[in-house]
């Protein structure tokens, strides 16, 4: 079945460009996806990718997928303390198939 | 619009009861999908349900069930309590217009602590 790994930990300078990274097992993955989690809240979708893309940018969001290493990162530039939160790549084989999440990645901002 | 509420928010159990969480989604959405998030484990995929049948069921025991309404409310219900059983479990609605693409919107969680 599909397993999605992730970095657990990310630290980075107010302002600089963070890069959060995840590796996929099941290359018949067709969507992925990167959630946010805020302290005591649920997750909240930031962006998603089709498998058939390469780079979706989305304001300070940039989504990375290479699918031959089934390698997906997600770039926030000009990071923000706001920005500090665990971040959840996640993947899905068909739009009824169910979602399955990474471990998630903890970014700390530091001002 | 109201977003999805998860009631009640925090929980206190003893081992071996019996608990129910329920979760109401965005008026109009038809899919609810239902998560237990651990430091350990993560998150993990419990059940899905769609017009009332479940769709899709993650790797759980049998003492975890669950159900949907034709209001599109869901429960979950876990028998038997253990103490593994302490969690965040997060509900999810999503429209589901058959594209991968929908967006799920997630509850704030029931926190659930067995002691």
């Amino acid at each position: 079945g599909e397993d999605v790994e992730q970095s657990l930990f990310l630290s980075v300078r107010e302002g600089d460009s963070s890069v959060i990274n995840c590796t996929y097992t099941d290359s018949s993955s067709t969507y992925l996806y990167w959630y946010k989690q805020e302290p005591g809240a649920g997750l909240q979708l930031l962006t998603y990718i089709f498998s058939n893309m390469d780079m979706k940018q989305d304001q300070r969001l940039t989504v990375l997928l290479n699918k031959k290493d089934k390698h997906l990162s997600l770039r926030i530039a000009d990071t923000q303390t706001g920005d500090s939160a665990i971040y959840f790549c996640a993947g899905r084989k068909t739009s009824y198939d169910k979602v399955i999440f990474g471990p998630g990645t903890s970014l700390s901002v530091i001002p | 619009k109201a977003g999805v509420t998860q009631t009640p928010r925090y929980l206190i159990k003893t081992r071996g009861q019996q608990v129910t969480l329920s979760c109401s989604p965005i008026s109009g959405h038809r899919s609810v999908s239902w998560y237990q998030q651990t430091p350990g484990q993560g998150l993990q995929f419990l059940f899905e349900y769609f017009s009332e049948t479940q769709r899709n069921k993650g790797n759980f025991p049998g003492r975890f069930s669950g159900r949907q309404f034709s209001n599109s409310r869901s429960e979950m219900n876990v028998s038997t309590l253990e103490l593994g059983d302490s969690a965040l479990y997060l509900c999810a609605s999503s429209l589901d217009r058959g594209r991968g693409d929908t967006e799920a919107f997630f509850g704030q969680g029931t926190r659930l602590t067995v002691v």
